[in-house]
């Protein structure tokens, strides 16, 4: 199985400060057929996760452009550049190149 | 609108078994890959199994591998997973999920199962 590795594993941000969480795989997420198969989902509190990013560094539709991620290989950043209240929660990074993996999550917390 | 909604969790004894259902709208069901996604009480995702559109091409996660098995019915816009031999480490929120761009596009609300004797 890929291991998913995600740091922080919690972060405190100031509302309009920017926010980066990192996702390291333990292989290589690139396919032979070009795509890199790297996501990123945010569950907010009681909600079932949404998609915000796929494909490393695609929005998924309605998703704000504060969110953008970034990477290859193995090597992932989800940045947010102006976090919101609203982007309380846990997110997560996960692999789909083998059998789903997901990351243990990173907290996400407004001071 | 897209709209997954999960059914059939409950209370059940360890070695039981169990049928969640996933009833999907909003989109052309038969056209899309489907998914199983846990979250275990205070936990992260964990994934389960997934089926093509079809409904010829199966997966799961070696946790429940002979155990569970996925199904759907694309005349009735409906995913099962059948659970059998449970287990206590199964207790989790069952979430379906449609396949999209190789994630997780659009999920349903949960259900819970919880296995205790």
């Amino acid at each position: 199985d890929i291991v998913m590795t995600q740091t922080p594993l919690s972060l405190s941000v100031t509302p309009g400060q920017p926010a980066s969480i990192s996702c390291k795989s333990s292989q290589s997420l690139l396919h032979s057929d070009g795509n890199t198969y790297l996501y990123w989902y945010l569950q907010k509190p009681g909600q079932p996760p949404q998609l915000l990013i796929y494909e490393v560094s695609n929005r998924f539709s309605g998703v704000p452009d504060r969110f953008s991620g970034s990477g290859s290989g193995t090597d992932f950043t989800l940045k947010i550049s102006r976090v919101e209240a609203e982007d309380v929660g846990v997110y997560y990074c996960m692999q789909s190149i083998q059998l789903p993996t997901f990351g243990q999550g990173t907290r996400l917390e407004i001071k | 609108e897209v709209q997954l909604l999960e059914s059939g969790g409950g209370l059940v004894q360890p070695g039981g078994s169990l049928r969640l259902s996933c009833a999907a709208s909003g989109f052309t069901f038969s056209g899309y890959a489907m998914n199983w996604v846990r979250q275990a009480p205070g936990k992260g995702l964990e994934w389960v199994s997934a089926i093509s559109g079809s409904g010829n091409s199966t997966y799961y996660a070696d946790s429940v591998k002979g155990r569970f098995t996925i199904s759907r019915d694309n005349s009735k816009n409906t995913l099962y997973l059948q659970m059998n031999s449970l287990r206590v480490e199964d207790t989790a929120v069952y979430y379906c999920a449609s396949g999209v761009y190789g994630g997780f596009g659009n999920w349903g609300q949960g259900t819970l199962v919880t296995v205790s004797s």
